[in-house]
């Protein structure tokens, strides 16, 4: 057990609905990560959000967004999806103040399927 | 991003040691090489990291080449639950994001 928490487990919705996950970190983790997994993409960095502020942004769609809340969990919101949006979404934490190198630890994931 | 280079796929004989390795000719100054597995049906798990010198935890040890150009991560005695994919990652000080590569199915025969 990593200690980083997600909800839902599976969620399964239609084409043009949008989507909450969630995602609870180590405690005492500032940092949040989400990641996508997809068969033809791989394990795909999105977003950083470190204290509440986002950090870095990799490959995410406008469609995508995210945010980290004062209590340290985040969660990222999908819309207008696609059917190419189903995908096991992985969010990770770690402590990480900056300039040090720090271990990530990843959450069980949300597999999203798009119908 | 400098890249990493794995084999597709191993396999190993249970309680033998497991040799991974990783070349990343490409890598710089300021480049930790990091290793994580993923487990089936589950996020990625955090192995070993190391700059220079090797590395030993009660994972796995990291030997890393003097050039810094490839990198080997060994497993003591491989165990079934040791089936996985490991990513062989550098990760420098501008962020911490991970890039993923397509990693090393390792496949451990009882």
């Amino acid at each position: 057990d990593s200690g980083v928490t997600q909800t839902p487990k599976h969620l399964i919705t239609a084409t043009g609905q949008r989507v909450t996950l969630r995602c609870s970190p180590r405690s005492g983790d500032l940092s949040v990560y989400w990641y996508q997994q997809s068969l033809d993409q791989g394990l795909q960095f999105l977003i950083q959000y470190y204290n509440g502020e986002e950090r870095a942004k990799g490959n995410i769609l406008e469609r995508f967004s995210a945010q980290q809340f004062p209590d340290l969990h985040s969660e990222l919101n999908l819309s207008s999806l696609e059917l190419g949006d189903s995908a096991l979404y992985f969010c990770a934490s770690s402590a990480n103040p900056g300039q040090i190198i720090y271990e990530q630890y990843f959450g069980p994931g949300t597999r999203l399927t798009v119908t | 991003d400098a890249k990493t280079t794995q084999p597709n796929s191993m396999e190993s004989n249970e309680e033998e040691p497991v040799h991974l390795p990783c070349n990343h000719s490409t890598i710089s100054g300021t480049d930790y090489i990091h290793w994580y597995r993923q487990l089936p049906s589950q996020g990625p798990e955090y192995v070993i990291h190391g700059l220079t010198s090797n590395v030993n935890n009660r994972m796995a040890s990291l030997a890393i080449a003097e050039d810094r150009k490839s990198s080997t991560l060994i497993l003591h005695r491989a165990t079934l639950r040791d089936a996985a994919v490991y990513y062989c990652i550098l990760n420098n000080n501008a962020g911490n994001m991970l890039t993923f590569g397509g990693g090393t199915r390792l496949m451990v025969k009882p």
